[in-house]
């Protein structure tokens, strides 16, 4: 298996650009997560989806949107990027509700804003 | 609103020590808590979870206690090697029925000296 898994691994990306963020699971897990890590701010929940067909607003959600594509993908789009998204960016996913929650990250992606 | 400390923000200790990682959350009402590891540049990698009614999970030479009450857990690392040098984070989800979203610490930068 490969988990979680993530792309691309880097990104620079010219303000007002857009981009989507990839990531898919292979463990058959019903809910899926974007983070974001900056120093000083630890990580930040941006958007998850509890279940396929669903999905909700975390804590820093604006200047992002997400689709849950089917079970196994959920992908993150920045529609007009700013120097403010220069981070790393994690995708999680977990069992909720049968698996105890545990949550398993994606190896991140670098994304750097100009 | 749910916050999670951890202190020390980083520790250096020499190989073999024995050593505890904090970690404290404000809010008592939790659905479990799990422990992370993250090393530069990479994802995190799940080492414990401890549901809300057990008192502690171990895995090898880690140990991670958790009580509720007071907000605390604590993650036991015995016989110190170099390669635990990494940054340690404990994350803590709420006890609601969706999403099972995590809220972070900004971690423990642990190093171990040769």
């Amino acid at each position: 298996n490969a988990g979680v898994t993530q792309t691309p691994k880097f990104q620079v990306l010219k303000t007002g650009q857009s981009m989507t963020l990839q990531c898919a699971q292979d463990m058959n897990h019903n809910s899926m997560y974007w983070y974001r890590q900056d120093p000083g701010m630890g990580l930040r929940l941006i958007y998850y989806s509890a279940s396929e067909g669903t999905t909700d607003k975390g804590e820093v959600p604006n200047g992002y949107n997400v689709s849950r594509l089917n079970k196994r993908e959920f992908s993150l789009r920045l529609e007009s990027a700013a120097p403010s998204q220069t981070s790393v960016y994690f995708c999680a996913s977990s069992a909720w509700g049968t698996g105890g929650g545990e949550q398993y990250f994606g190896p991140g992606t670098r994304l750097t804003v100009t | 609103k749910q916050e999670v400390t951890q202190i020390p923000a980083a520790l250096s200790v020499p190989e073999g020590e024995n050593l505890v990682l904090n970690c404290s959350f404000t809010d008592s009402a939790i659905y479990n808590l799990q422990w992370f590891r993250q090393d530069p540049g990479k994802g995190l990698t799940s080492l414990l979870l401890i549901q809300s009614s057990q008192r502690e999970q171990t895995s090898g030479r880690l140990n991670a206690s958790l009580d509720k009450s007071s907000g605390r857990s604590t993650l036991y690392i015995a016989a110190s090697q170099p390669g635990d040098s990494a940054t340690y984070l404990c994350a803590v989800m709420p006890s609601e029925t969706s999403g099972s979203r995590l809220t972070f610490g900004e971690g423990t930068q642990l190093t171990v000296n040769p």
